[in-house]
């Protein structure tokens, strides 16, 4: 069964960067077929698609995110990245980490979600 | 960036009742859809992909139905344990983007 774990600081100062990160068991990330996706969603608003890194280390981000945003993969931890810099209290959300199929793409698999918080 | 346009954004239902969401894209995406269940502190549920396909394990209640910029979501006899908030989500260009939600709450 594949499972996906956030983890990361639930406190983040503004002007300061956000890191997180997703522990992969169940399927090796290093294998082809799937992205490896970042998806978050703010209080009271709807999932917001960060951007995602596949096998071969290419990526892809959202634009309006694109240039504070870097998603990156350990296939020796089997585990994958999110960083975010210079968060503002508009990135305080609840942060997903998810699989995305590459032949009939479809988040099929998502952690439980970590709340991030920005605030002095 | 697409947009896609979800309605209703909520919906009081009873149990047995026949719901339908419905959501628009901005531009054509072919049947490149996807419709997702979402309850409080869960990780979303993928319910249909391809516009139109059941995910395995997925109910048969759920269906699904559209082409090009409109799409639907039925639900056929809701049960206590679909009370959830329903969201589509385009995969045709990237970055993919989601409906704001459909809130499904018991009458």
């Amino acid at each position: 069964q594949v499972q996906l774990q956030e983890s990361g600081p639930g406190l983040v100062k503004p002007s300061q960067t956000l890191s997180l990160t997703c522990n992969v068991s169940g399927a090796p990330i290093s294998s082809g077929g799937y992205y490896w996706t970042w998806i978050r969603q703010p209080a009271g608003k709807g999932l917001e698609w960060i951007g995602r890194i596949y096998t071969t280390g290419s990526t892809d981000y959202n634009p309006s995110l694109k240039s504070r945003v870097s998603i990156s993969a350990d296939t020796s931890k089997n585990q994958f990245s999110l960083v975010l810099k210079s968060v503002t209290a508009a990135d305080t959300a609840v942060y997903y980490c998810a699989r995305d199929r590459w032949e009939v793409p479809g988040f099929d698999y998502w952690g439980q979600g970590t709340l991030v918080t920005v605030s002095s | 960036d697409i947009q896609m346009t979800q309605s209703p954004s909520s919906l009081s239902a009873s149990v047995g009742d026949r719901v339908t969401i419905t959501c628009q894209a901005s531009q054509d995406i072919r049947n490149y859809l996807n419709w997702y269940q979402h309850k409080p502190g869960k990780a979303p549920k993928l319910l249909i992909y391809d516009a139109s396909n059941l995910e395995t394990g997925a109910p048969s209640r759920f269906s699904g139905s559209g082409s090009g910029t409109d799409f639907t979501f039925t639900i056929s006899g809701l049960l206590p344990e679909d009370f959830a908030t329903y969201y589509c989500q385009q995969y045709d260009t990237v970055p993919y983007s989601f409906g704001q939600g459909t809130k499904l709450e018991i009458k």
